[in-house]
């Protein structure tokens, strides 16, 4: 497609059970990241994929958040056991090449945890 | 690790009028800073993007601006329309050279007509 497609675009998940954020990349951009974005704040960075390799994940916040790229196209993070604190936006970006292009973001998935 | 305080949080302008963002950061070596748009319920979109080996950089009505040495970097935009009020986030990377990035925490625009 045209841009990075994220689905679902809302998603409300009673505490306790484990949530799936899908993203859809740019056909043939090699680079993709996560990032969270809180209510009133700017993104911050979850993880990075370089195809299908995972090459930085020091910004998930804790072991509950899981996120995998298996054929270097479509990836999916995983949230188990939710709290309330997960609550937020969840945005997906990739990039062809960063210095030249920059990212480019999806819309995003609002999680809310209640 | 890298920090980036972005500074004002709100402005309002009359149409027409100049705004700017500035941001500071802490890294060094940092070397990439884009500057990213974000309208209600999308995602970021780029705008215009700066490296540490230029000093400013022009598209149309937008420009940035960089001092390496006071780790500082500003947003400009003239002539100011409605279509400008979003909020708008700058950024840096973590380190020299790599993929993540640390951005402000935003400022709201606000053009009136």
């Amino acid at each position: 497609g045209a841009g990075v497609s994220q689905s679902p675009r809302y998603k409300v998940a009673k505490r306790g059970q484990d949530v799936a954020l899908r993203c859809d990349p740019i056909s043939g951009h090699v680079s993709l990241f996560w990032y969270q974005q809180a209510l009133g704040q700017g993104p911050e960075f979850l993880t990075y994929f370089q195809n299908e390799a995972q090459l930085d994940k020091s910004g998930l916040p804790s072991d509950r958040f899981f996120a995998e790229r298996p054929e270097g196209s479509v990836s999916t993070l995983k949230i188990q056991r939710t709290q309330q604190e997960d609550s937020a936006v969840y945005l997906c970006a990739s990039s062809l090449n960063r210095d030249l292009y920059g990212y480019t973001f999806g819309s995003g998935t609002r999680l809310t945890v209640v | 690790g890298e920090n980036v305080e972005q500074h004002p949080s709100t402005l309002s302008v009359q149409e027409g009028d100049s705004a700017v963002i500035k941001c500071t950061y802490s890294d060094s070596a940092s070397n990439y800073f884009p500057w990213y748009k974000q309208e209600l319920g999308k995602g970021p979109q780029l705008i215009i993007d700066i490296r540490s080996n230029v000093g400013e950089k022009k598209d149309q009505r937008i420009a940035v601006t960089l001092n390496k040495t006071a780790k500082h970097f500003s947003l400009h935009i003239t002539e100011t329309q409605p279509e400008d009020s979003a909020v708008y986030f700058c950024a840096a990377t973590a380190q020299g050279g790599s993929e993540k990035l640390v951005f402000g925490k935003g400022m709201k625009l606000t053009v009136n007509p």
